[in-house]
């Protein structure tokens, strides 16, 4: 148990299909974040929520819409997703504004487009 | 420019031996953390080790130490007497003050242990 729950572990989905990963954590954490994983690639931040607030969106897609209901839930809304899009996508949270703090990872969602 | 650069895309070691797994780093901003995380294949990301820019040790968690040199932005991860389980991937990692909660992460380094 890592802290930081994501489901599902995997998702197969259509390019036209829409679906939800979700991440949770009860660390009592106030930042949340999405990274994709890519092979070969280094991570990429893809969102961050500070306090429920979206503070960072590195230039995603519009076809992904991140949601922050909760300091402890965060979710990853995907609709009309590309191939390219396949890969391993990581929640992580942390306590803000600390810089020798690190992050708590989930274990990810496999996704592949088909 | 690369924040944080790993140049071993893969490693093999012999179990119960040391193994080095190199990384460098840039930044411009004084107040700096590295950090280190192992990825086995289930896909987590488990924190490993921390060392800050003003630390003036070596930081070390059990088999895990870092070769933090300064001057020469490099903050190596050294794993002694490796296990079996420590095949993984790792990666290094850096967080800078300036920027908040941004943490810059490298390629990675594909670890295999040798029985």
């Amino acid at each position: 148990e890592t802290g930081v729950t994501q489901t599902p572990r995997h998702l197969v989905m259509g390019m036209t299909n829409k679906k939800s990963l979700k991440c949770e954590q009860h660390l009592g954490h106030n930042a949340m974040y999405w990274y994709k994983q890519s092979a070969k690639k280094p991570l990429e931040l893809m969102f961050v929520y500070n306090f429920k607030e979206q503070t960072e969106n590195n230039s995603v897609p519009s076809r992904f819409s991140p949601e922050c209901p909760n300091s402890s839930h965060l979710f990853l809304h995907l609709h009309t997703l590309q191939p390219e899009d396949s890969a391993l996508y990581l929640c992580a949270s942390s306590q803000a504004g600390l810089s020798n703090y690190g992050y708590t990872f989930g274990s990810g969602t496999r996704l592949t487009v088909v | 420019a690369q924040k944080i650069t790993q140049t071993q895309p893969g490693m093999f070691v012999q179990e119960k031996e040391a193994v080095t797994l190199d990384c460098t780093y840039d930044t411009s901003d004084p107040s700096y953390g590295l950090f280190w995380y192992k990825q086995p294949s289930s896909g987590e990301m488990i924190f490993l080790i921390y060392q800050g820019s003003y630390d003036q040790q070596n930081a070390t968690e059990g088999r895990y130490s870092l070769n933090f040199q300064k001057a020469r932005k490099s903050a190596n991860l050294v794993i002694s007497a490796s296990q079996l389980g420590d095949s993984a991937m790792y990666f290094c990692a850096m967080r800078e003050a300036s920027r908040g909660n941004q943490f810059y992460f490298g390629t990675g380094t594909s670890l295999t242990v040798i029985p």
